[in-house]
């Protein structure tokens, strides 16, 4: 059974425009997320997080959002650029586990110039 | 640079003989994850290391050992291969809590 998802397994979308990858998760045990982001042949690279106790964290380009209610959250990226391009990972980690990520399957973003 | 190096990064093994994938870290982290992925599949956590205690997932075949000599390395040792068995193998390490810091993977091919 899935705890994290991702549905969308791929995005396109024009340069400048936002980008809005989502994902869901299902156990509220969660209580740190984190986005990575992951290029051909690499190892994914973490990007932002978020605990549980916000709804928002911003840095630069990169917003996330969590909505604890819906058990949602969502990665903003503006503007987008084509070096955004490539495979976004949701990461969730159970409260009082030492460091223990649970992912979702990614969504491919592709940005077009 | 600090960094999380993993060798080979392409490894071909045949179906049923034993292979050792490699991680090494510059990081000085405590933890030390291996995690499978199969293509379009999420990461799996296989197991980690907080030091030298280690923690296997509950569904980890046992197909798949793990040591940590020291605090720089940890090895993946898959003793039979199966068909099933090729994937995408990531390291990572972490402070006791926070992100993770990946390697770039070892592609594992099984003949």
């Amino acid at each position: 059974d899935q705890q994290v998802k991702q549905n969308s397994p791929s995005l396109s979308v024009q340069e400048g425009r936002i980008s809005i990858l989502n994902c869901d998760y299902t156990n509220s045990m969660f209580d740190y997320f984190l986005w990575y982001k992951k290029y051909p042949a690499e190892g994914p690279t973490f990007l932002i997080s978020i605990s549980s106790i916000k709804d928002k964290n911003e840095d630069g380009r990169f917003t996330v959002f969590l909505n604890k209610s819906a058990k949602h959250l969502s990665l903003h990226i503006v503007p987008s650029q084509p070096g955004d391009s490539a495979v976004y990972f949701c990461a969730a980690s159970p409260s009082g586990n030492t460091g223990k990520l649970i992912f979702g399957q990614g969504t491919t973003l592709q940005v077009k110039p | 640079d600090a960094m999380v190096i993993q060798n080979p990064r392409y490894q071909v093994t045949q179906f049923g003989k034993p292979v050792t994938l490699s991680c090494s870290q510059t990081l000085n982290h405590n933890v030390m994850y291996w995690y499978q992925q199969k293509s379009s599949q999420a990461p799996k956590l296989l197991f980690h290391y907080y030091d030298k205690d280690f923690n296997n997932e509950a569904d980890t075949p046992d197909n798949f050992q793990s040591r940590r000599p020291n605090t720089s390395f940890c090895f993946l040792d898959i003793r039979s291969p199966g068909l099933g068995d090729a994937a995408m193998y990531l390291c990572a390490t972490s402070r006791l809590t926070g992100e993770q810091f990946f390697g770039p993977g070892t592609r594992l091919t099984v003949l």
